[in-house]
């Protein structure tokens, strides 16, 4: 399988615990992107790199947040001391930035629940 | 600012069109794309229009784009039960960030049998 892959898919955590999330983009693709998505919401944007570049921030994203993709491949995602408001399925897609309509192919995402 | 507008949830039965509707605001958008998510997955692209067009049609699916009251719509044809799914639109525009995407609240449809 050739597509987006994130892992864990599904990750349940005690409030005030760090996660660390996976995305393995396409290989080809020099973008990748971060959203988070909650129930009834479409996705929200929270973050994008061009290779190891990490190029916007939303201000969605917290000083609890932190994305690194270090080599312009993988990514990850950690969320440092989480709150029961960080539930929530976070998805990553990468893109080529030549293509012409920029098309995003998403993973399948990882569900976060904090108790 | 940046908001996309979707009605929250579609009904029709197998065989009929859906008309799936999406409001913006961002006039800069140059793409406008409709994802289709089933559950438990990721969002998969269906179709995308750039800002120039006024209708794109790809087999059973037509997008009409009207710029000037910034609406968007997804027909499906000969909806199937396989079409159950919840679809986005979103916008990318220059506004804010070119390589941002603006998603809507995301149209719940369910097709009957």
């Amino acid at each position: 399988d050739t597509g987006v892959s994130q892992d864990p898919r599904h990750k349940i955590t005690k409030r005030g615990q760090n996660v660390t999330f996976r995305c393995d983009p396409i290989s080809e693709h020099n973008r990748l992107y971060w959203y988070r998505q909650t129930l009834g919401q479409g996705p929200e944007f929270l973050t994008y790199f061009q290779n190891e570049a990490q190029l916007e921030k939303s201000r969605l994203l917290s000083d609890r947040f932190s994305a690194e993709r270090p080599k312009g491949s993988f990514s990850t995602l950690e969320i440092q001391r989480t709150e029961q408001g960080d539930s929530a399925m976070y998805l990553c897609a990468s893109s080529l930035a030549t293509g012409f309509s920029n098309e995003q192919f998403f993973g399948p995402g990882t569900r976060l629940t904090v108790l | 600012g940046e908001d996309v507008e979707q009605s929250l949830f579609l009904s029709v039965r197998e065989g009929d069109s859906s008309v799936i509707n999406c409001t913006y605001t961002d006039s800069s958008s140059t793409y406008l794309y409709w994802y289709k998510q089933e559950p438990g997955a990721g969002l998969q692209l269906l179709t995308y229009i750039f800002s120039n067009m006024d209708m794109k049609q790809d087999q059973r699916l037509t997008v009409l784009l009207n710029k000037k009251d910034k609406h968007l719509s997804l027909r499906i044809a000969d909806t199937q039960t396989g079409d159950s799914a919840i679809y986005f639109c979103a916008e990318r525009g220059m506004k804010t960030s070119y390589d941002k995407v603006i998603f809507g609240p995301g149209t719940s449809l369910s097709v009957i049998p």
